[in-house]
């Protein structure tokens, strides 16, 4: 299984372009999120989705879509990038409950000049 | 509001001495507590989790926990730090009535430098 996987590793962006994050796995897991990840503010979730075709908003969403068509996908759509969106994004996914552990991706560094 | 809380920025320790990292929550109810260690330029590894039963968990790498209720906490140890342990370490909560594991919410997180 190659678990939780995430593309691209590294990006840079400008101010008011916009692009998409991926975010894939590989262990049938109906639960996934998105995180944000700055310094001296740990992990803030942004979305989060319990099943395909359902999906809900987290602590900071403003700036941000997602979509869940498969079990497998959970991409992450900036919409018009700003500077304050720059930090490391991890996904991650669980077998679900809140009692189980989650998954991470390896992240994507994400820099909005 | 529901959260937890990591006091240090930074915990230094020489290697083979005993290492804590601190977490305390402040969450209602009875919470699921979890700790995480993120290794430079990687996602974030589960290392052990306090459900339910006994108060001391044990987790991967020779790491434990201690679920305190009465002083709510939930401090990370072991008992002989290795210089491989030097990572970032998260304290994270998930309440028992969200039955979602997607609501985690993660303290600001410690620095673990060991040393020789």
């Amino acid at each position: 299984n190659a678990g939780v996987t995430q593309t691209p590793k590294f990006q840079v962006l400008k101010t008011g372009q916009s692009m998409t994050l991926q975010c894939a796995q590989d262990m049938n897991h109906e639960y996934m999120s998105w995180y944000r990840q700055d310094p001296g503010m740990g992990l803030r979730l942004i979305h989060y989705s319990v099943g395909a075709g359902i999906t809900d908003q987290g602590e900071v969403p403003n700036g941000y879509n997602v979509s869940r068509s498969t079990t497998e996908d959970f991409p992450l759509r900036l919409l018009s990038a700003a500077p304050s969106q720059t930090s490391v994004y991890f996904c991650a996914s669980s077998p679900g409950l809140s009692y189980n552990e989650q998954f991470f991706g390896p992240g994507t560094r994400l820099t909005v000049l | 509001a529901q959260s937890v809380a990591q006091p240090e920025d930074q915990v230094n320790v020489a290697e083979g001495n005993p290492l804590t990292v601190k977490c305390t929550y402040s969450v209602s109810g009875n919470p699921y507590l979890f700790w995480y260690v993120q290794y430079p330029n990687r996602g974030l590894q589960f290392l052990l989790k306090y459900i339910t039963g006994d108060n001391l968990v044990k987790g991967s790498y020779g790491f434990e926990a201690e679920f305190n209720k009465s002083q709510t906490s939930f401090h990370l140890k072991k008992p002989s730090a290795l210089v491989s342990d030097s990572a970032l370490y998260f304290c994270a909560h998930n309440r028992m009535d969200t039955g979602t594991a997607s609501k985690l919410t993660f303290g600001t997180g410690t620095r673990l430098q060991v040393t020789l």
